[in-house]
């Protein structure tokens, strides 16, 4: 089993549509974990951490579901903005690293 | 405030030649890890580096792959003798003297390797 697994998508959405991403773990003792945004192979950039009570910031949300070693992304209203590859991320066993996704791909229409 | 700076950004070699990639961590961090991320695959943990100090390499190919991070200068990601399967983009992050983790990795724009 992948440490990290992703649906590869690709998304095809219409501007103003809601999409939503899921991401499962193998590792039950990963403890941080993490959304990123990588632009045509460039350097991934953070989107947001995501926290077990779940949190939001402007029209995305995650949530965490440590039980079932879920992690998802939701995004409200996408911008054109928004076509990008999302990673789901989590820390390696030893705390010091990070685990990357392999990534879903998102693309949005006009 | 410079952010990560790797160079160069694109690399050419011939198979059996040497990479060299280097790192030039945010100010102020002293702390480097690199990552690896093959055509049509997720970053892969390489390497993490303190100044003078290799903490974790569990990701390093056992062969022709070295990395240093010396008290003065750039961090160096080496592969020796490349091969065609070597071709990838090259990402290093840097974190705080006082606060290293997954949580505040920087990343640098990364080196894209091509191995002809």
């Amino acid at each position: 089993r992948k440490e990290v697994e992703q649906d590869p998508g690709p998304f095809n959405v219409p501007e103003g549509a809601t999409v939503a991403f899921n991401c499962t773990y193998s590792n039950s003792a990963s403890q941080s974990f993490f959304w990123y945004r990588q632009d045509c192979r460039k350097e991934p950039k953070l989107l947001m951490s995501v926290y077990s009570s779940g949190n939001e910031d402007g029209r995305f949300t995650a949530q965490l579901n440590r039980a079932s070693q879920y992690i998802s992304l939701l995004i409200r209203d996408s911008k054109l903005s928004d076509s990008a590859t999302y990673l789901c991320v989590v820390n390696n066993q030893a705390g010091t690293a990070l685990i990357f996704g392999k990534g879903t791909t998102l693309s949005v229409s006009s | 405030n410079a952010g990560v700076m790797q160079n160069p950004r694109h690399l050419v070699r011939r198979r059996g030649q040497e990479a060299r990639l280097r790192c030039s961590p945010m100010k102020g961090h002293s702390h480097v890890y690199w990552y690896r991320q093959l055509p049509e695959e997720g970053l892969k943990f390489m390497v993490y580096l303190q100044k003078e100090n290799i903490i974790d390499e569990s990701g390093m190919p056992k062969e022709r792959f070295s990395a240093e991070f010396p008290k003065e200068g750039p961090s160096i990601l080496r592969i020796q003798q490349v091969v065609r399967g070597d071709s990838a983009a090259y990402f290093c992050a840097s974190s705080p003297l006082n606060n290293p983790g997954p949580d505040t990795q920087y990343f640098g724009p990364g080196t894209r390797l091509t191995v002809l």
